[in-house]
């Protein structure tokens, strides 16, 4: 089945430096990325995403990148604050409209 | 965009009870699907509740075990039977508009 594992499954930085999570999947007919934020004891949000016909996507301190060809994406967090701290999870979509959640980061911003 | 309602948000029940949980969304959607999620842990797919049809189950799931009804383009129900304290969990019910996944608040089972 479809495969989706994200790296690291924890990340501690300090308030203003950057993050980045790596997300690797199996399944080479993905063609939507997308990055949810969950908060603790919140739902999971979108907060970018990406399709298959374009490498990268920027929002403000976000952007996503996407190197299909070794079926991975990133997510980039430039200038991080203490409400970036959260879980992120990616959730590639499968050929079949499946959405798969990646296990999740665990993303900690110290002031 | 699309607004999830969930209900009930939490419950206590008893072990070999069933609990029903309701998903309304504020717009018609093409697709719906029920996840749980343990503390800690990421989302699983329990099924894809088609619309005039049986849903279609994950891997480890069942329909007698977690039955699903959709009578139309803008609600679910998920039951959980039989419960038992490994049942305990948040289950999230969840629907896409375009490629966009919107979530509800969750509903938080913990069974005795």
């Amino acid at each position: 089945g479809e495969n989706v594992e994200q790296h690291p499954s924890t990340l501690s930085v300090q308030e203003g430096d950057s993050a980045v999570i790596k997300c690797t999947y199996s399944d080479s007919a993905s063609n939507y990325f997308p990055w949810y934020k969950q908060e603790l004891g919140k739902r999971p949000q979108l907060i970018i995403d990406i399709r298959s016909n374009v490498g990268e996507k920027k929002d403000q301190r976000i952007a996503v990148t996407l190197n299909k060809t070794a079926k991975h994406f990133s997510l980039h967090i430039t200038e991080t604050q203490p409400e970036d701290s959260a879980v992120y999870f990616c959730a590639p979509k499968t050929s079949y409209d499946k959405v798969i959640f990646g296990p999740g980061t665990s993303l900690s911003v110290i002031p | 965009s699309a607004v999830i309602s969930q209900k009930p948000s939490r419950d206590i029940c008893q072990r070999g009870t069933s609990l029903t949980i309701q998903c309304q969304v504020d717009s018609q959607v093409t697709m719906m699907f029920w996840y749980r999620q343990q503390p800690g842990q990421s989302l699983t797919l329990i099924a894809t509740a088609n619309q005039g049809s049986e849903a279609t189950y994950e891997s480890g799931f069942v329909i007698d075990k977690f039955p699903i009804s959709r009578p139309n383009l803008t609600f679910s129900t998920l039951t959980v039977s039989n419960m038992s304290p490994e049942d305990s969990s948040i289950y999230l019910c969840s629907a896409t508009q375009g490629a966009i996944q919107y979530f509800g608040a969750g509903t938080r089972l913990s069974v005795l």
